[in-house]
């Protein structure tokens, strides 16, 4: 079973470009869930998602940044207009719509943006 | 917003010693986590943590879920060269299948 897929690993963009980071979650899983990790940092929440529903958007800045879970394909996280202080890893993290524990976030290996 | 802070931030032991590392918030967590990150990976999880006073081993590990449900510490024993990484806490609310707190991190690093 293949865990959580994220491409590209690495995306360097100019500012003022736009950026699409993508997620494969488990096979099965349906909550996907989208961090951003600056160095030296711990991980900060950005959005949760349910298929096709944003369940939880409160850690996603209000300009510039969507997010998406389409019924059918991977979830997609949007920068638009990107500056320099989006540069960081974002990670991508699912987990089963009926989790016997709760603690099932299975991450993914990241997206590392680098802005120019 | 809720904060997780993680002492020590980093660490440099040797090998075979005994490792200590926690987490504190200022507020209540209903689940704690431990997670290691290698570099340029995800996260991965080590030990998952329930109930206040809880101690869990898995292999060198040890993890304890404080009595007031706002402190965790993790204990790794008789260190190895691929323990050396990012430790991160991570607490979770009350609902569950929500998003992660995570704390600041503690990098260990081992001097063979």
């Amino acid at each position: 079973n293949a865990g959580v897929m994220q491409n590209p690993r690495h995306l360097v963009r100019r500012r003022g470009q736009e950026a699409r980071l993508r997620c494969s979650p488990m096979k099965g899983h349906s909550h996907v869930y989208w961090y951003r990790q600056l160095p030296e940092e711990g991980l900060k929440f950005m959005v949760y998602l349910q298929k096709e529903n944003i369940i939880d958007e409160s850690g996603m800045p209000k300009e510039r940044f969507s997010a998406e879970f389409p019924k059918e394909g991977p979830s997609i996280l949007r920068i638009q207009q990107v500056v320099r202080g989006d540069s960081a890893a974002y990670f991508c993290a699912s987990s089963p719509p009926r989790p016997a524990q709760i603690e099932t976030q299975y991450f993914g290996p990241g997206t590392r943006l680098l802005v120019l | 917003g809720q904060q997780l802070n993680q002492s020590p931030q980093s660490m440099f032991i040797q090998e075979g010693e005994d490792v200590s590392m926690n987490c504190t918030s200022s507020s209540i967590f209903n689940t704690w986590l431990w997670y290691k990150q290698d570099p340029g990976e995800g996260p991965v999880l080590l030990i998952a943590l329930y109930k206040a006073g809880e101690l869990t081993s898995n292999g060198r590990l040890t993890a304890q879920f404080g009595i007031t449900r706002k402190d965790s510490f993790l204990n790794i024993s008789a260190s190895i060269p691929s323990d050396v990484g990012i430790y991160f806490c991570a607490g979770l609310g009350a609902r569950g299948n929500e998003k992660l707190t995570f704390g600041t991190g503690t990098r260990l690093t081992i001097i063979p």
